[in-house]
């Protein structure tokens, strides 16, 4: 049964500074996995997909790795900013199962 | 231009009650998902359509009643509402099990 963790649960940083996000799973047999952004009762906005096949994808300021043999994904966020303050959750997808499996977030706040 | 819609956005009721909510999606996918977040913001897969025909249904209560009229639509009613059923409901939409999902806004539902 794929777990997925997310440490830490929340994480206050001051404004403009690079910061790391972690993720990790038990069963290193992915397909791929996916991070995504909620902000407060709003829906999920998907940030980056990383294929198993993959080491990385970036997108603007975000940098998302992947390390399958060690069960570990992590979102670099760069020169951080008051508007990136949301709960960010990574989404991992077995190898043949055709479902998303969430960890429980990490809540980060950007100080001014 | 809205990608994912859900309706309605909140929804209060008391227990014993029926209900449905329903997700439409205008982005051509042709796989759609029911999800619930808790309290605890842990959000698990309940169900998924792929070209209306059930694909996933997690260990969830005989009350949940996902139906699927097309590709575009998928809704959730929900018979006998006890107030565990309290939580964040979310529909997403991919093209396929394996590609990115899209989220909607998510309907709040309060059962008091």
């Amino acid at each position: 049964k794929q777990e997925v963790t997310q440490i830490p649960a929340a994480l206050s940083v001051p404004e403009g500074e690079n910061l790391v996000l972690n993720c990790s799973f038990t069963d290193s047999a992915i397909y791929n996995l996916q991070w995504f952004r909620q902000d407060p009762g709003k829906g999920l906005t998907s940030l980056l997909l990383i294929q198993s096949s993959q080491r990385e994808q970036t997108s603007g300021r975000l940098n998302a790795s992947l390390d399958k043999s060690s069960g570990r994904s992590t979102l670099y966020i760069a020169a951080s900013q008051p508007g990136d303050s949301a709960t960010y959750l990574c989404a991992v997808r077995r190898q043949g199962a055709q479902k998303l499996v969430f960890g429980q977030g990490t809540r980060l706040t950007i100080n001014p | 231009d809205t990608a994912v819609s859900q309706t309605p956005k909140y929804l209060v009721t008391q227990m014993g009650n029926d209900k449905s909510i329903k997700c439409e999606q205008n982005l051509g996918h042709d796989t759609m998902y029911w999800y619930k977040q808790d309290s605890k913001k842990f959000l698990k897969i309940m169900f998924s359509y792929n070209n209306k025909e059930l694909i996933i249904n997690e260990t969830v209560p005989n009350r949940f009643s996902p139906k699927s009229p097309d590709k575009a639509h998928l809704n959730l009613h929900i018979n006998s509402l006890e107030l565990g059923d309290s939580a964040v409901y979310f529909c997403a939409s991919s093209q396929g099990h394996r590609d990115e999902q899209y989220f909607g806004p998510g309907t709040r539902l309060t059962v008091t």
